[in-house]
Parts: structure tokens; sequence; C-alpha cells
């Protein structure tokens, strides 16, 4: 199965802050990689696929990158209701396998 | 506004059986491949089963292959997971989810909203 690490597995930031989260892959996965964002007691929501590519309704605050197996999630401007659990997918190979998540919280 | 809405969880005895449902609306649903997706308590996210739009193909994570079988009614929007031979260790919230399209092995766009599968004697 391809390994998804992410970084940090945590993250404490202030409100208007720009923050990246990493996702390392095993493997190549050419550009097969989503991100998504979980709040407490909610289900996961879909942001990004296609490494950079936007969900209908997602703000372009979040946008998303690689180079090589590397990819990022940044999010700009930082406002409370983005305090919240990201991961990353990558859906290259079967299985389809997530990242341990990165939580991200209000410093 | 695409609609998933999972049901069927609850306690259950180790070894026994459960079958989860999944009812979609808002959406052709016998257009989409769906997926089942689970996490533990505290956990992260693992992915379960895949299933076309017709019933076959279906994929399996290894943790799951031979126990757990993954179906659905398009005529009841409805996508369903059979359970046997549970373990402790499938305690988890149980999301179907709705796979965008077919490029690679597939990501989802839209959860529901979960049901819980409790295994313990």
């Amino acid at each position: 199965d391809i390994q998804m690490t992410q970084s940090p597995s945590s993250l404490s930031a202030s409100v208007g802050d720009t923050v990246t989260i990493t996702c390392r892959a095993s493997q190549g996965i050419t550009n097969y990689l989503a991100w998504f964002q979980q709040k407490p007691g909610q289900a996961p929501k879909s942001l990004i696929y296609a490494t950079s590519s936007l969900q209908n309704g997602v703000p372009s605050k979040f946008s998303g990158s690689a180079s090589g197996t590397d990819f990022t999630l940044t999010i700009s401007s930082l406002q409370p209701e983005d305090f919240a659990t990201y991961y990353c997918q990558q859906y290259h190979t079967y299985p389809p396998t997530f990242g341990q998540g990165t939580k991200l919280e209000i410093k | 506004q695409v609609q998933l809405v999972e049901s069927g969880g609850g306690l259950v005895k180790p070894g026994g059986s459960l079958r989860l449902s999944c009812a979609a609306s808002a959406f052709t649903f016998s257009d989409y491949y769906m997926s089942w997706i689970r996490q533990a308590p505290g956990g992260g996210l693992e992915w379960l089963s895949h299933i076309s739009t017709s019933g076959s193909p279906t994929q399996y994570a290894d943790s799951v292959k031979g126990r757990f079988t993954i179906s659905r009614d398009n005529a009841k929007n409805s996508l369903y997971l059979q359970m046997n031979s549970l373990r402790a260790e499938d305690t988890a919230v149980y999301y179907c989810a709705r796979v965008r399209d077919t490029h690679g092995s597939g990501t989802n766009d839209y959860w529901g909203q979960g049901t819980l599968v409790t295994v313990s004697s």
C-alpha cells in the first residue's frame, strides 16, 4: 500500500495567519491527491482533488500544490471556522490511503 | 443538495453480523461509484470498499476482504455494507461516500454523516 505521511501532526496558529500542511507519498502518485477537512463530530468534507482543483463551494483561500511526491495544502487568512483536522488521501492506486491527519488549533 | 444518510449501526457482539445502509438523494445514484470508509474512535480514516455503478466490480481493503460485502440497489438509490465475523477492531464510525469520478482509484466528493458500529461483548 502507498503510505501517506502528513506533517505536522498538529499546528497552532492565529486568526489571520497563513499555514501550510504537507503530505508525502511513499511512491509516485502523479496528481491523484485529495484534501479533506473534518470538524469534531462531523463527516469529512472534500476541499481539493487532483492536487489543486477546488471542490465546488470551497473558498479560494484553500490551495494545493505538489513537488514530486510532496503535496501541500495552504490555507490563507485563517478564520475561526478553519480550525479543524485536515487529511490528505492518495487515490492513484488501490487501496486509497489517507494521511494520519493534521489538527489545526487556535493559538 | 447531494444527501447520503447511513443507518444500521449499533452494538454487536464479536463474531456477529450487521448490515449498514446508505440512502442517497439529489443525484443520479446509478451514475456514480460509491464507497464505504470508516474512522475508529479518535483515529484516522480507513477506506474499506468501492462498488461500480452496476454493482460489479467491487474492491476491498485487506482488513475486511472476505468478511464484508458491499452491494447496491440502484432502483432504491441505496448502498449497503454487510459485515460478518465482526471484531473489536471494527468498532468505528462508518461513512458512505460518493466517488467523484473513475480517475485513479477514485476519491470522494460527498460523505454521509456516518453511523457508529460498536463491537463489544
